[in-house]
């Protein structure tokens, strides 16, 4: 049992590429979220999916986008990164009547 | 407008001591309050929470407590141990706004315990 895995652990881009941010969770939750966290931030909401095949915006959705085409699985996609979207990102899941997340190791990003 | 506060930036505690990690909240519609410890290079793990109905939740060393007239809860650690080392966030969730459970995180109290 794995708990939530995140694909890859760090990453270096330049400006204008772009990437897919991988996260998997083998506990069968419903809900599964998209995080950043900055220097002196706390994590912030970027996108979530309460079930396979729904996606929603969170605090911070600009320049990113999601999918959940399996349960199991949700994506983070950067089209074209910008330095401002160095962070580390975290994923999360959760059960639909729980309330504590289970979050994933973080991917480092960084944006030249 | 932050809606979950973490004053304190950084708290430092002598080993055995108690550590009192506090948080304030500005939405009455937060019903469900938790505490995660994050170490450098990880990702954060849930320690415990607590619902509005309740005033105190304990789980071992560690007790919550939510006073929801002041906006305010604690995370007691007693003893403190230097394995409880590590950043704790603060973060709350209820139904408001439209979002389902999302969770509010502060921005965090760099807790270091020393031997």
């Amino acid at each position: 049992n794995a708990g939530v895995t995140q694909t890859p652990k760090f990453r270096v881009l330049k400006t204008g590429q772009s990437m897919t941010l991988l996260c998997a969770q083998d506990m069968n939750h419903e809900y599964m979220y998209w995080y950043r966290q900055d220097p002196g931030m706390g994590l912030r909401l970027i996108h979530y999916s309460v079930g396979e095949g729904t996606t929603a915006k969170g605090e911070v959705p600009d320049g990113y986008n999601v999918s959940r085409l399996k349960k199991q699985n949700f994506l983070l996609g950067l089209e074209s990164a910008a330095p401002s979207q160095t962070s580390v990102y975290f994923c999360a899941s959760k059960a639909r009547r729980t309330g504590e997340q289970y979050f994933g190791p973080g991917t480092r990003l960084t944006v030249t | 407008d932050q809606q979950v506060k973490q004053n304190s930036p950084s708290l430092s505690v002598q080993e055995g001591r108690i550590s009192i990690l506090n948080c304030d909240y500005t939405n009455s519609m937060f019903d469900y309050f938790l505490w995660y410890k994050k170490y450098p290079a990880e990702g954060p793990t849930f320690l415990i929470s607590i619902s509005s109905i309740k005033d105190k939740n304990e789980d071992g060393r560690f007790t919550v407590f939510l006073n929801k007239s002041a906006k305010h809860l604690s995370l007691h650690i007693v003893p403190s141990q230097p394995g409880d080392s590590a950043v704790y966030f603060c973060a709350a969730s209820g139904y408001y706004g439209g979002s389902q459970g999302n969770l509010i995180f502060g921005k965090g109290t760099k807790l270091s315990v020393k031997p």
